[in-house]
């Protein structure tokens, strides 16, 4: 177990419908990455996020959009759902925004769009 | 994408033996890492290896790095039926201001008893 917790763990939504998914960081970590993961795939880099702002970005559309709490608590929102985005998201947290230290995991949400 | 290759995709052995898989990345690097997934769960990290190491242990486990040659490799020695996960690379990719991990296709990794 990392300490990291993700809700919830499956999801299914129809095509246009939004989503949000949610994220506990570990204790004492203030940077959050949200990552997307296709069946068979590696996962992918969507967004980063450091004391509460966006500081970086994969190749993702606007519809892919965050927040991070101060708590340090993170969502992932997800509007006009379309079937590509039927993925494993797995939210990871870190201690320092430039770190070279190892990303610690949640379970993932494994969202569904029919 | 820089997103790297993971080879073989799949491998199958049985308990007792080693394990060996390979990763290629594509831009230089700050640091590489193999993380274990199983059953389409969450990633555990398992080893951080950086550019200017070529050799690291941990346990079971042995990561070398070739940085002219952009290429990793995982050795697990002694395989469990346990160690059954996707096994992937993931390279550490900065720019000003934030961290990503650039992670490869994986290689599913089948340890029968």
């Amino acid at each position: 177990e990392t300490g990291v917790t993700q809700s919830p763990t499956h999801l299914i939504k129809t095509r246009g419908q939004q989503v949000t998914l949610r994220c506990s960081s570990q204790s004492g970590h203030n940077t959050v990455s949200w990552y997307q993961q296709a069946l068979g795939q590696g996962p992918q880099f969507i967004f980063q996020y450091y004391r509460e702002e966006e500081n970086g970005r994969g190749n993702f559309p606007p519809r892919f959009s965050g927040l991070q709490f101060p708590n340090y608590s993170s969502e992932l929102n997800v509007n006009a759902l379309e079937l590509d985005d039927s993925a494993l998201y797995l939210c990871a947290s870190t201690t320092q925004r430039e770190s070279t230290n190892e990303q610690f995991f949640g379970p993932g949400t494994r969202l569904t769009v029919l | 994408s820089q997103q790297g290759e993971e080879d073989p995709q799949a491998l199958s052995i049985q308990e007792g033996e080693n394990a060996t898989m390979n990763c290629s990345y594509k831009t230089s690097i700050n640091n590489l890492q193999w993380y274990r997934q199983n059953s389409g769960r969450g990633l555990v990290h398992l080893i951080l290896i950086r550019s200017n190491e070529r050799e690291k242990h941990s346990g079971r486990l042995r990561v070398t790095l070739d940085t002219s040659k952009k290429s990793s490799s995982l050795l697990i020695t002694a395989s469990r039926a346990a160690d059954t996960a996707s096994y992937f690379c993931a390279t550490d990719w900065m720019n000003t201001g934030f961290q990503k991990l650039v992670f490869g296709t994986g290689t599913r990794l089948l340890v029968s008893p």
